[in-house]
């Protein structure tokens, strides 16, 4: 969907490394999320964000953080990375009715 | 644990032929939604479904929602190789603050 980019598409990284993911929006909304994606495990919820001064913790935010700079940006870091977060990382907005999430095209990330 | 498990896991049909797809969940929902996602994308909504509400059309596709046994089936009627793609349920859980929890999947092959 071209009103929510990600950047980079692609990233291979090394252990300890520290990354971040960047996610832009242009249809408006106030919230936006991460999530990511395991084969066989469909999308888990990292953090989400219903405005600019609000973050939460999702499901599995640990070794993650957020940075919401504006309505339209949304940043995922990985402090320190390690393996096992090699996966295909997804954002996605909504409005506040929150009944549809539009998603971005997604980041594969690779941590060798 | 997943919130929603899709069943099947993986199914096979002839172009032509209808696709059935079941999400079973744990705990009560506002609403149940219905994605598509194509190798590698991001996800499409294809189809939300209040929790007062037992039957939705769109297109070809038509979802059911049964609270009773907290399951809902995806029917798409006269597939088409395009269809060919991962079909996943969210739940809108009540109390949830509007997050989605996605369930694993279901893998749709159409065979032309």
């Amino acid at each position: 969907d071209a009103d929510v980019t990600q950047t980079p598409r692609n990233r291979i990284t090394k252990t300890g490394k520290r990354i971040m993911l960047e996610c832009s929006q242009t249809k408006g909304h106030d919230r936006m999320y991460w999530y990511r994606q395991d084969p066989g495990l469909g999308l888990r919820l990292i953090y989400y964000s219903f405005d600019v001064k609000d973050i939460n913790k999702g499901e599995i935010s640990d070794g993650y953080s957020v940075s919401r700079q504006a309505q339209a940006k949304f940043s995922l870091s990985l402090e320190s990375a390690i393996p096992n977060q090699t996966a295909l990382y997804f954002c996605a907005t909504s409005d506040t009715s929150g009944n549809e999430q539009f998603f971005g095209p997604g980041t594969r990330l690779t941590v060798l | 644990s997943q919130q929603g498990e899709e069943d099947p896991q993986a199914l096979s049909i002839q172009e032509g032929e209808n696709a059935t797809m079941n999400c079973s969940y744990k705990t009560s929902i506002n609403n149940l939604q219905w994605y598509r996602q194509n190798s590698g994308r991001g996800l499409v909504h294809l189809i939300l479904i209040r929790s007062n509400e037992r039957e939705k059309h769109s297109g070809r596709l038509r979802v059911t929602l049964d609270t009773s046994k907290k399951s809902s089936s995806l029917l798409i009627t006269a597939s088409r190789a395009a269809d060919t793609a991962s079909y996943f349920c969210a739940t809108d859980l009540s109390g949830s603050a509007r997050q989605l929890t996605f369930g694993s999947g279901t893998q749709l092959t159409v065979l032309p």
